[in-house]
Formats: structure tokens, C-alpha cells, sequence
């Protein structure tokens, strides 16, 4: 069974400064992939990683994923306050399709 | 950009009773799926739905649940008898890159 482990959980961080969350996870899969959740609202898909060594970005986010360590992380560059909202990180089961899901990284960003 | 959508985006019941969830996923997508969340706790998967059938569902999806695609577009989920820890958000998710709908927020009182 898939397992997912999130860290850290809850991050506050200061506008400009740089910070990374990391998704470790237990067995093989697929793909991964980052989404955005704001308060009361649904999950914004911000990005799939295909493969090991991928790597995209978006603005001051970047997402990458080494499958050989089960690892992705999500590398937040220069924060502004816009981007307070919790992450989660969701690898996708070889076996089934489903996503499993991370317990989420609450971000707060403090003008 | 097409768009998954979902109603009603506020449910309200008593215990006890059934609720149909609806939700429209995008057009040409084959596989669907069912998440919830229950309020600040992580998302967890319910069922997946792939060519009119049923073709993984978890723990959480036992009797009292049951998904259909009555008509060809929309994508239903059904809870027989509620129970207080059924309230949660209910998100529908479609396609092969799951895209997900806005959900469907379930209160039971």
C-alpha cells in the first residue's frame, strides 16, 4: 500500500525569503502530483510529474520528483503573501490510478 | 477550458437520510472518481469508476455508498443513510489527469 508522508506540515515563512516542502512516499508510482488547496475551496492542480528528474515550474514554484528515492519536492522561491495556502502532494497508485494523498503542508506568508 | 462541475455546492440533511451527490465531469474523460475530505483532515479516495463500472474502492466506500452514471454526463454518488461523520467535502474528480470539480460541501445534522 501506498503511504505518503508530507513535511513539514505547517510552515510560516516571511515574503521573499525561499523554502522547500518534501513528499516522501513508499512504493513505485506513476506519476505525481502537486495541488493548491485554499480555505473552503477545491484543488487546484499545479502540477504532474511524469518521470525521474523531472522538473517543472510555475512563477516562484518549482516541483521536481526523483523516483529512485521516492522523493518530490516543491521549492518555493521569494514567497509573497499570495501564495499562503496548504499544499498537498498526491503520487498516483501503478496499480489502480488512485491518488494518495499527503496530509497537506500549510503555508503561511507573512507581508 | 472545459471544467468539471459539481452540485449542489452546499448539501444540508439529517441523519438518516440519503443524498445524491451530482457531478458533470468533462466530456470525452473515461475515468471518474469520488474523494472526500472531512474539514481540515487530508483527502482520502473513495471509489474510481471506469467504463460504467466500479473498478476500485476503498474502506471508507461500504454499503451505504453507491455510484452510478445514470445518463451518460452526470456522475452520481449516493449515500443511503447518513451518518454525523459523513459530513465532509465531497470532491469528483475526472479523467486520467483528474481534474477536480469544485465539490460539494455535506453537512449532517
Amino acid at each position: 500500500e501506498l503511504k505518503v508522508e508530507q513535511n513539514p506540515l505547517f510552515l510560516s515563512m516571511q515574503e521573499g525569503k525561499n523554502y522547500t516542502i518534501y513528499c516522501n512516499y513508499s512504493t513505485t508510482s506513476d506519476r505525481l502530483y502537486w495541488y493548491r488547496q485554499d480555505p473552503g475551496k477545491s484543488l487546484e492542480s499545479l502540477f504532474v510529474l511524469l518521470s525521474n528528474g523531472a522538473v517543472k515550474q510555475e512563477g516562484r514554484l518549482m516541483a521536481s520528483l526523483d523516483t529512485k528515492a521516492r522523493l518530490s519536492t516543491l521549492h518555493i522561491t521569494a514567497a509573497v503573501h499570495d501564495l499562503s495556502a496548504t499544499y498537498f502532494c498526491a503520487p498516483r497508485e501503478d496499480s489502480n490510478y488512485q491518488l494518495i494523498w499527503g496530509a497537506g503542508t500549510k503555508l503561511i506568508i507573512k507581508p | 477550458e472545459p471544467e468539471v462541475t459539481q452540485t449542489p455546492s452546499h448539501q444540508v440533511t439529517q441523519m438518516g437520510q440519503e443524498v445524491i451527490l451530482r457531478c458533470v465531469p468533462i466530456s470525452n474523460h473515461l475515468y471518474f472518481y469520488w474523494y472526500r475530505q472531512i474539514l481540515g483532515q487530508k483527502v482520502e479516495f473513495l471509489v474510481s469508476f471506469y467504463n460504467n463500472e466500479i473498478s476500485e474502492k476503498s474502506e471508507i466506500f461500504d454499503d451505504q455508498f453507491s455510484v452510478e452514471r445514470p445518463d451518460g454526463s452526470n456522475f452520481t454518488l449516493k449515500i443511503r443513510s447518513t451518518k454525523l461523520e459523513d459530513s465532509a467535502m465531497y470532491f469528483c474528480a475526472s479523467g486520467y489527469e483528474q481534474y477536480f470539480g469544485p465539490g460539494t460541501r455535506l453537512t449532517v445534522t
